[in-house]
């Protein structure tokens, strides 16, 4: 009920390719879904978010899909460029205990982007 | 641009040590959390904090672990007796409604 289960584990792609990382969760009182990038030595940074009232969410390159029926969400990163190669994690959460939202993650893809 | 930083970077203890380790969230947040991530797996939670008092802890958050927040700055995580398998990336996040994240503390049990 908890899991996030994030795909594919690794991801190679050319410069200016689309990459796409996809996330199924199992709970649906979860209503916030986060992206977060991280360099090597570097915390995770947010990247994007979404909430289960909206089907798409675009920040300049990257967009976020949302698929409430399939409990499902996934990443685009449109024209990927060599610095976008990190570590990416999606999350999800709920209101908790105290108003807290602790994040449940993915298991995180790791991005290539060759030049 | 305000960020989340943690003290200290590295850290290696020897089994059945304490540690203590250091956060300093962003100013105005309200929200604090502690995550670890052991090498290779998944980011997990470990407690959140609100109103100086812990909002929630996981399994994990067993009775070695302690919270604080002893000057309204820093948030502390001690651990009171490592043992080797504490050995993993710990992230403090603070939180106003999106959580921004510390570059972590490495601690590493012989």
């Amino acid at each position: 009920q908890q899991q996030v289960k994030q795909s594919p584990q690794s991801l190679i792609v050319q410069k200016g390719g689309i990459s796409i990382i996809n996330c199924a969760y199992e709970n649906t009182a979860f209503d916030y879904f986060p992206w977060y990038q991280q360099f090597p030595g570097k915390g995770p940074a947010l990247l994007i978010a979404i909430r289960p009232d909206v089907s798409e969410k675009k920040e300049g390159r990257f967009t976020i899909s949302f698929n409430k029926s399939a409990k499902q969400f996934s990443l685009h990163i449109m024209d990927s460029q060599p610095g976008d190669s990190a570590t990416y994690f999606c999350a999800a959460s709920k209101r908790g205990a105290g108003n807290n939202r602790k994040l449940i993650w993915g298991l995180g893809t790791s991005l290539a982007v060759n030049p | 641009e305000p960020e989340v930083t943690q003290t200290p970077s590295h850290q290696v203890t020897q089994m059945g040590q304490e540690v203590i380790l250091r956060c300093v969230p962003i100013s105005n947040h309200l929200y604090f959390y502690w995550y670890r991530q052991i090498l290779g797996q998944k980011v997990e939670f470990l407690v959140s904090f609100y109103n100086n008092e812990i909002s929630e802890k996981s399994e994990i958050f067993d009775d070695q672990f302690s919270v604080e927040r002893p000057d309204g700055s820093n948030f502390t995580l001690k651990i009171r007796s490592t043992k080797l398998e504490d050995s993993a990336m710990y992230f403090c996040a603070s939180s106003d409604s999106k959580q921004y994240f510390g570059p972590g503390t490495r601690l590493l049990v012989l």
